[in-house]
């Protein structure tokens, strides 16, 4: 069974860094291409990142362009997001999705919800 | 980029057929045909629905179907039942390897 879990949300302050986490189990998480998406409270879904398969290519969203940092560790079959330089406006729950193979996004986690505010 | 454009709402009753828009630009919708639909319960992570336009995941009911004309794409569900009721967001490539998803779109069942 496809599982995603992420973890490492909180609150933090305006200005400040969190790394949220995705451990994936169920399949061979090296030959998928992984996605961040978030949903601001009563909002709609926002593509935040991607991932290649093997790290080597990462996009990112205009709005985190240079503050947030996809990456991943197939050795520990787990995805990362390092978020930096945090706004309000960035508060919002991060899911960790699955690229499929044949297209769409086809498993998503429960999500982690990250709190930006003073 | 924008958000892609969806009606804030849809409302149909049990077993009638609704269809929900998702209206981008010849930038995204209109240049690739890499559409998705994704179904979202309150509280719930999202569900992929369609995929590549008008693909179906296994498992998903062939209830739904997706299209595509020019720059909108449609999700149409047929014999609408009470567990459609949902948040409903289509998402496109938008090139430069990016994505853009739709605005959302809350199915009411009557």
């Amino acid at each position: 069974e496809v599982q995603l879990v992420e973890s490492g949300g909180g609150l933090v302050q305006p200005g400040g860094s969190l790394r949220l986490s995705c451990a994936a189990s169920g399949f061979t998480f090296s030959t998928y291409w992984m996605h961040w998406v978030r949903q601001a409270p009563g909002k709609g879904l926002v593509w935040v990142s991607r991932i290649k398969t093997d790290g080597s290519s990462t996009d990112h969203a205009d709005s985190v362009k240079g503050r947030f940092t996809i990456s991943r560790d197939n050795a520990k079959n787990t995805l990362y997001l390092q978020m930096n330089s945090l706004r309000a406006e960035d508060t919002a729950i991060y899911y960790c999705a699955r690229g499929g193979q044949v297209g769409g996004l086809d498993y998503w986690g429960q999500g982690t919800l990250v709190t930006v505010s003073s | 980029q924008s958000a892609l454009t969806q009606p804030a709402s849809v409302s149909g009753s049990p077993g009638q057929s609704i269809t929900i828009s998702c209206t981008g630009t010849s930038s995204d919708v209109g240049s690739y045909n890499l559409v998705s639909w994704y179904q979202q319960h309150p509280g719930k992570a999202p569900k992929l629905m369609i995929y590549e336009g008008s693909k179906r995941p296994s498992g998903v009911s062939n209830r739904f179907s997706g299209s595509k004309s020019g720059n909108t794409a449609s999700l149409t569900i047929s014999g609408l039942q009470a567990e459609d009721e949902a948040d409903y967001y289509c998402c496109s490539y938008a090139g430069s390897s990016t994505f853009v998803f739709g605005t959302g779109t809350k199915v009411t069942v009557l």
